[in-house]
């Protein structure tokens, strides 16, 4: 069994900070996991994504994340936000390799971007 | 870059009609997937293909079927929509993933359907 964790269902933040979006997970396999992004209106796009090659995964647009396996998490940050980052951000996690039926999604993270 | 392409964008239907909502992908990926998404409810899984005329039920099949011909290509039909069936609906596809790499999902941009 797997499960997803989204820490914060709205993150708020000002043009220029930093953005951390909280993600834990469980999976009794050594899971994949991923970050998506979504625009209104619009379909997910992939961030980044960690498959054990190397805990800090980096990804487009400046975001970065970091597998912590002890803490189980894997928490997604930029340094500076922009306002064209302002969206919807889903965690994902893949449990069984070649396994098209175990992806569990979180339930989502709004960011905001104040000017 | 891999495309998931879905037609239509924007739907209008009435109670009681049948409706196809068709997807390709140009990157022959094994894996299709249709989901749909509602406030609060976050992403679910409705079916998925892991090859042609394959198919399996996700978390919530009912009221809805699936066509895969080719491999390019699935489509999800409405037998007969409902107002309740009114929501974002994301196809996406996939390889099948036997290392380590993982199974990237790359989604469409969604097709919105309203039931009146």
């Amino acid at each position: 069994a797997q499960s997803v964790t989204q820490l914060d269902s709205h993150v708020s933040v000002s043009e220029g900070t930093p953005v951390l979006l909280r993600c834990n997970y469980s999976s009794s396999y050594s899971p994949s996991l991923f970050w998506y992004v979504q625009h209104p209106n619009k379909g997910l796009q992939l961030l980044l994504k960690y498959t054990s090659a190397a805990t800090l995964v980096k990804g487009i647009n400046g975001f970065e994340a970091e597998f912590k396996k002890s803490e189980t998490s894997f928490h997604l940050t930029k340094p500076s936000a922009h306002m064209s980052d302002a969206a919807e951000y889903f965690c994902v996690v893949s449990g069984v390799w070649g396994s098209a039926r175990q992806l569990t999604f979180g339930s989502g993270t709004q960011l905001t971007v104040l000017p | 870059d891999v495309k998931v392409t879905q037609s239509s964008r924007y739907l209008v239907k009435r109670t009681g009609e049948k409706v196809f909502l068709e997807c390709v992908q140009d990157m022959d990926h094994e894996n299709m997937f249709w989901y749909r998404q509602d406030p609060g409810l976050g992403l679910r899984l409705i079916y998925f293909s892991y090859d042609v005329k394959m198919k399996e039920k996700g978390d919530i099949p009912e009221g809805y079927s699936v066509s895969r011909e080719k491999k390019e290509r699935f489509s999800l039909i409405l037998e007969s929509a409902s107002t309740n069936q009114t929501s974002m609906y994301l196809c996406a596809s996939s390889y099948t993933s036997t290392g380590t790499s993982g199974n990237t999902i790359y989604f469409g941009e969604g097709s919105w359907l309203t039931v009146v």
